[in-house]
C-alpha cells in the first residue's frame, strides 16, 4: 500500500457544526502532516506529527484540533469554523520527521466548504 | 522575494511539444521535489532530487546544486499532462513554489 487515504472527499458544514477529517497511511511512515490549500495558492503547513507526537503547530487557530491516535492515523477535528476556512485540506506522510532528503506522499484531499 | 520561484507561471502547448518548467531557490536544501496537481485534486509526487538527473517515462528532472536551479522537462506532451506543476524544497520546512499551470491542447 503506497497511498495516503483521506476521508471524506467533500464536506459541507455549518459554522456551529463539529466534524472531523481523517487521514490514513500504511506505509510505515513516522511523520504525518496537515496542509491547507486555498484556490490557486500553494499548500500552507498547519501541523506536523512525528512519531505520534505533535512537533509543529504553525500558529493554527484552536478551532482546528489535530489528533494522532496511532502511527497510521491522523485526524483533524473541526469546530466553529468560519467561511474563510473553506479550502482543500491535504494530508501527507513521510518516512521520518524533519525535512531531510526523503519523499512525501500526499492524499487526494478533503474539499471543505463552511456555510 | 519568494524563496522558491518558478517560471513560467502559465504555459500552453500543443500535443507533442517539448516542455520545460524552471525552478530557482535561494535557501539551503536537503532535497528538491517536483509535484503534480490536477484541478481540484490531490498532489502527486513526481521526483525527489538531491543531485543530478532523474527520468520517469516522458518526464525528466534535473538539478544544479551550485546554481540553485532545477528543471522539469516533459517530452512528447499530451493533454493528460495538463495540471499544475509545483516545485518544493526541503529546507527548514517544505517550501512550495507558486506552481506552473500547464495546458496541453490536442
Amino acid at each position: 500500500d503506497t497511498e495516503v487515504t483521506q476521508t471524506p472527499k467533500h464536506l459541507v458544514m455549518g459554522m456551529t457544526n463539529k466534524k472531523s477529517l481523517k487521514c490514513e497511511q500504511h506505509m510505515g511512515h513516522r511523520a504525518m502532516y496537515w496542509y491547507k490549500q486555498k484556490a490557486k495558492k500553494p499548500p500552507e503547513l498547519m501541523f506536523v506529527y512525528s512519531y505520534e507526537k505533535l512537533s509543529i503547530n504553525e500558529s493554527v487557530p484552536s478551532r482546528f484540533s489535530p489528533e494522532c491516535p496511532n502511527s497510521s492515523l491522523l485526524n483533524l477535528h473541526l469546530h466553529a469554523l468560519q467561511p474563510e476556512d473553506s479550502a482543500l485540506y491535504l494530508c501527507a506522510s513521510s518516512p521520518a520527521g524533519g525535512w531531510g532528503s526523503f519523499g512525501y506522499t500526499f492524499g487526494s484531499g478533503t474539499r471543505l466548504t463552511v456555510v | 522575494k519568494n524563496e522558491v520561484e518558478q517560471s513560467p507561471q502559465n504555459l500552453t502547448a500543443q500535443e507533442g511539444e517539448f516542455i520545460t518548467i524552471n525552478c530557482s531557490y535561494s535557501v539551503g536544501i536537503s532535497a528538491l521535489h517536483w509535484l503534480q496537481q490536477h484541478p481540484g485534486g490531490g498532489i502527486v509526487s513526481l521526483f525527489m532530487l538531491s543531485s543530478g538527473k532523474k527520468k520517469h517515462g516522458r518526464l525528466i528532472a534535473t538539478i544544479n546544486i551550485q546554481e540553485k536551479h532545477s528543471s522539469l522537462h516533459i517530452t512528447a506532451s499530451h493533454p493528460r499532462d495538463s495540471a499544475v506543476y509545483i516545485c518544493a524544497v526541503s529546507a527548514d520546512k517544505l517550501i512550495f513554489g507558486t506552481g506552473t499551470r500547464l495546458q496541453v491542447f490536442p
